[in-house]
């Protein structure tokens, strides 16, 4: 079935460092994938996607591109920020409107 | 302002107690899904519905009911029968023809 996997957190940095959270999917066809971001306390929101392999996903600095050839969606941002401390989740869309999330990363950012 | 509304934010009940949790959307969406949060696990499906008086069951849904009568409203009942239900509990919504999921600020059930 369709899964995602997505690297173990925490990931602590400091700001203005480089930030990668890893995410494969498994899944037939081809699905769009997600990066959603929870704060403490809050739900999920979009913080950006891809619908078709190749395609890059951008917001807020944050930059990730769908390889269809590694099956991979990796999130990316050049310099990070205290205020991206969050968790981030990678997802998948497939058939029937279902989602499917991984795990989480937790980044911790420290001035 | 659009959105999802679920209440209350923070639950607290007896085991051996149903309780049922609120989820509200105005945005007009077709489909609504509950999610189970739990540390270090992400986000599991419990139910998921595409049109109102219709749902099917995710992949966690032993425990829980549902009931979509409206299209604005999914409530999500946690059972007796549910034997961890102490977790954070997430609502969404999406439109049929959409990609993208809109999420509640959650409800955290506390069971004792």
């Amino acid at each position: 079935g369709d899964s995602v996997t997505q690297m173990e957190g925490p990931v602590t940095l400091s700001e203005e460092a480089f930030l990668t959270i890893n995410c494969t999917y498994t899944a037939t066809g081809y699905p769009s994938l997600f990066w959603y971001v929870q704060y403490p306390g809050e739900g999920l929101q979009l913080l950006l996607k891809a619908t078709k392999a190749d395609d890059k996903g951008s917001n807020k600095g944050f930059e990730a591109t769908y390889r269809k050839e590694t099956t991979s969606f990796h999130l990316e941002k050049g310099s990070v920020q205290v205020s991206d401390s969050a968790v981030y989740f990678c997802a998948l869309r497939h058939n029937f409107n279902k989602f499917y999330f991984g795990s989480g990363t937790k980044l911790n950012v420290k001035p | 302002d659009g959105g999802i509304t679920q209440s209350p934010k923070y639950l607290f009940r007896k085991e051996g107690q149903n309780v049922t949790l609120s989820c509200e959307q105005n945005l007009n969406h077709d489909a609504m899904y509950w999610y189970r949060q739990d540390p270090g696990q992400g986000l599991r499906l419990i139910y998921y519905s595409q049109i109102v008086n219709d749902f099917q069951k995710g992949d966690i849904a032993e425990g829980y009911s549902v009931s979509r009568e409206k299209k604005e409203s999914f409530p999500l009942t946690v059972t007796s029968a549910q034997k961890n239900p102490t977790a954070f509990y997430l609502c969404a919504s999406s439109m049929a023809d959409r990609e993208t999921l809109i999420f509640g600020n959650g409800t955290r059930l506390t069971v004792t």
